[in-house]
């Protein structure tokens, strides 16, 4: 497709197990991008991508948190041992510029 | 500690009036803004952009102010459509990354 895609579109778990995002950006998207957005709050920065150089890991919260990406495509991110807190939107977006274009997220569930 | 602040929650309009919302940063080096739209269950979507090269750019019924001196930008949307109603989040980046700061957004209602 033309846009963003991530998968699964929701996803409920049970607290301490762990979960994987995927998103597939769009071709030729050097960059990409994971957000987070909690109920009531405003997106949160998780970790960027740009093409082969070492990923900005600055917004992920604890190290239960990772993420991968190979080359300019798919990216998982990884959660362990999940807690409630961690309960949320999970959004990729891709860039070539400076605008970014954003899937339609991944909603986690966390009991 | 939030670099990008959206102050107004929520902001009610009625429809073809104008819908001003609002967005303070902290940081002097933010040099590219951007206001996105978000629907309920979905992504947010890209709506209007500014450099700080400029003081103003319109897109249609967008128009986008920034005022470096106060650290301040607006979105302005004239005239407003029930369609618009939505959450507004501005987010700011600059130095050296293309690390982008967002504001908790404003959500708009357009009253028909």
């Amino acid at each position: 497709g033309a846009g963003v895609s991530q998968s699964p579109s929701n996803k409920v778990t049970e607290k301490g197990k762990d979960v994987e995002l995927r998103c597939d950006p769009i071709s030729g998207h050097t960059a990409l991008y994971w957000y987070r957005q909690r109920l009531g709050q405003g997106l949160e920065f998780l970790i960027y991508f740009q093409g082969n150089s070492a990923p900005d890991k600055s917004g992920l919260p604890s190290d239960r948190f990772s993420a991968e990406r190979t080359g300019e495509s798919v990216s998982t991110l990884t959660i362990q041992r999940t807690q409630q807190e961690d309960s949320a939107v999970y959004l990729c977006a891709s860039s070539s510029g400076p605008s970014r274009f954003f899937g339609p997220g991944t909603r986690l569930t966390v009991l | 500690d939030q670099q990008v602040k959206q102050n107004s929650p929520s902001l009610s309009v009625q429809e073809g009036r104008i819908s001003i919302l609002n967005c303070d940063y902290t940081n002097s080096m933010f040099d590219y803004f951007l206001w996105y739209k978000k629907y309920p269950a979905e992504g947010p979507t890209f709506l209007i952009s500014i450099s700080s090269i400029k003081d103003k750019n319109e897109d249609g019924r967008f128009t986008v102010f920034l005022n470096k001196s106060a650290k301040h930008l607006s979105l302005h949307i004239v005239p407003s459509q029930p369609g618009d109603s939505a959450v507004y989040f501005c987010a700011a980046s600059g130095g050296t990354g293309n690390q982008f700061y967002f504001g908790t957004g404003t959500s708009l209602t357009v009253i028909p």
